[in-house]
């Protein structure tokens, strides 16, 4: 079965500085998407950037960018300039034709 | 266009009673999804339908749990002979279902507590 790993639990990050969420997933399809989510506190989830796994020029938009690394199944989502609201739980997740699965996520503070 | 929506967002019951949910999808989204999510965790992939077909089910889904989407509009999921353990918060989400067109989005959830 397909796995989705986020090997932080919790991050933490001044506010204006840079960093980046790991993200790790286990598969044998050629075709697939895999997504990051947001999820702030009592607030429902939103996507912050998706990937298609043919492309391989790496997603961005605006302050939030990927390393999407194929070969190594790794999909690390870069936050710069980070601000208050960008706490949130983070979730990676992996979307192929049979089968769509979330990793456990990543807890983000921003420290002012 | 509002959104993905949910009914109830919370829901209190006891032990044995059957409960329902209800969501909403995007009205142009053809695929609807059902997962639950426990505290701390992900969210957990129960079913999804394209248009009115259930097209795919978790071994998380089990005998308790139905679903239906019977005009492929709107979804009700139903949990029979409610268990402490199916307490958590049950989401709902839809999407285009177009090769580049996936992404899903999500509803605020329903809260399930079960006494």
């Amino acid at each position: 079965a397909q796995t989705v790993t986020q090997s932080q639990p919790e991050m933490s990050v001044q506010e204006a500085e840079t960093v980046t969420l790991s993200c790790t997933y286990d598969t044998s399809e050629s075709d697939y998407y895999l997504f990051w989510y947001k999820q702030p506190p009592s607030r429902q989830m939103i996507l912050v950037i998706r990937q298609e796994a043919y492309k391989q020029q790496n997603a961005t938009e605006n302050r939030f960018s990927v390393n999407f690394q194929k070969a190594a199944k790794s999909f690390s989502l870069k936050i710069s300039d980070s601000q208050l609201g960008d706490a949130a739980m983070y979730f990676c997740a992996y979307r192929s034709r049979d089968d769509m699965r979330f990793g456990a996520g990543t807890r983000l503070t921003v420290k002012p | 266009d509002t959104g993905v929506s949910q009914d109830p967002r919370h829901k209190i019951t006891k032990r044995g009673q059957n409960v329902t949910f209800r969501c909403d999808p995007i009205s142009e989204h053809n695929r609807l999804y059902w997962y639950r999510q426990t505290l701390g965790q992900g969210p957990e992939f129960l079913t999804y339908f394209q248009n009115e077909a259930q097209l795919e089910k978790s071994r998380l889904l089990s005998d308790r749990f139905s679903a239906e989407r019977p005009k492929g509009s709107f979804s009700t999921l139903e949990i029979q002979r409610t268990e402490q353990g199916d307490s958590a918060m049950y989401l709902c989400a839809s999407s285009l279902g177009l090769r580049n067109q996936e992404t899903q989005y999500f509803g605020p959830g329903t809260r399930l507590l079960v006494l």
